[in-house]
């Protein structure tokens, strides 16, 4: 069974840009959650879909972040523009249902 | 006051010791805790859940929950040199948060040979 996976495995971009992060959670697994570790900091929860629907979106940052996953698949994690102070770790999780969430290997943002 | 609090380290022991971690958490209304390991560069990676007060022992590991001190422990024994990496204490509020995990910062736990 494949895990989770997250693309780009690095993005770097100038201040003012928009990025693009995805992520295919294991297959079947109706709980997807975005979450972001900035330098030094701990790990924090951005979101939590249950397949298309935004669960709980209470450590989204600002409206500069927009997650979508239609049809319950994959997601994207837009930001829009981008910002020094987002440079981080952007980590993506998954699970069936109050089980383990399996983590994708991140995707390390350095916005200049 | 943060919500969930480690000792960063790092903690360093020597290999076939036993070394513990620490964790408090500030929310009383915590439901679920979990211990995940995290190689330098790689995902987080489960190691243990504990939902109730006591002793949960899996292989070499043991976590210890105490409700009443807010206070959830990792023992590793017979520590390898594999087992350095940087620990993560993670709380679940349950409820409607029943998804989200609230991470420490973690401690980096260095076992030498």
């Amino acid at each position: 069974e494949a895990g989770v996976t997250q693309f780009p495995s690095h993005s770097v971009i100038e201040k003012g840009q928009t990025v693009t992060l995805r992520c295919d959670p294991i297959s079947g697994h109706d709980n997807l959650y975005w979450y972001r570790r900035v330098m030094g900091k701990e790990i924090k929860f951005l979101l939590h879909f249950v397949k298309e629907s935004k669960q709980d979106e209470s450590g989204m940052p600002n409206n500069r972040f927009l997650a979508e996953r239609t049809g319950g698949t994959y997601s994207t994690l837009k930001v829009q523009p981008a910002e020094l102070e987002d440079s981080g770790v952007y980590f993506c999780a998954s699970n069936r249902g109050g089980e383990t969430q399996y983590f994708g290997p991140g995707t390390r943002l350095l916005v200049l | 006051q943060k919500e969930v609090e480690q000792n960063s380290g790092p903690l360093s022991v020597p290999e076939g010791a036993i070394a513990s971690l620490n964790c408090t958490y500030s929310d009383r209304g915590s439901q679920s805790f979990f211990w995940y390991r995290q190689y330098s560069g790689k995902s987080p990676e489960l190691i243990m859940f504990i939902y109730s007060n006591g002793d949960k022992e899996d292989g070499r590991f043991t976590a210890q929950l105490n409700k009443a001190s807010q206070y959830v422990s990792l023992l590793i024994r017979d520590s390898q040199p594999s087992d350095s990496a940087t620990y993560l204490c993670a709380v679940s509020a349950g409820g409607t948060s029943y998804g989200k995990l609230t991470f420490g910062q973690g401690t980096i736990l260095t076992v030498h040979p």
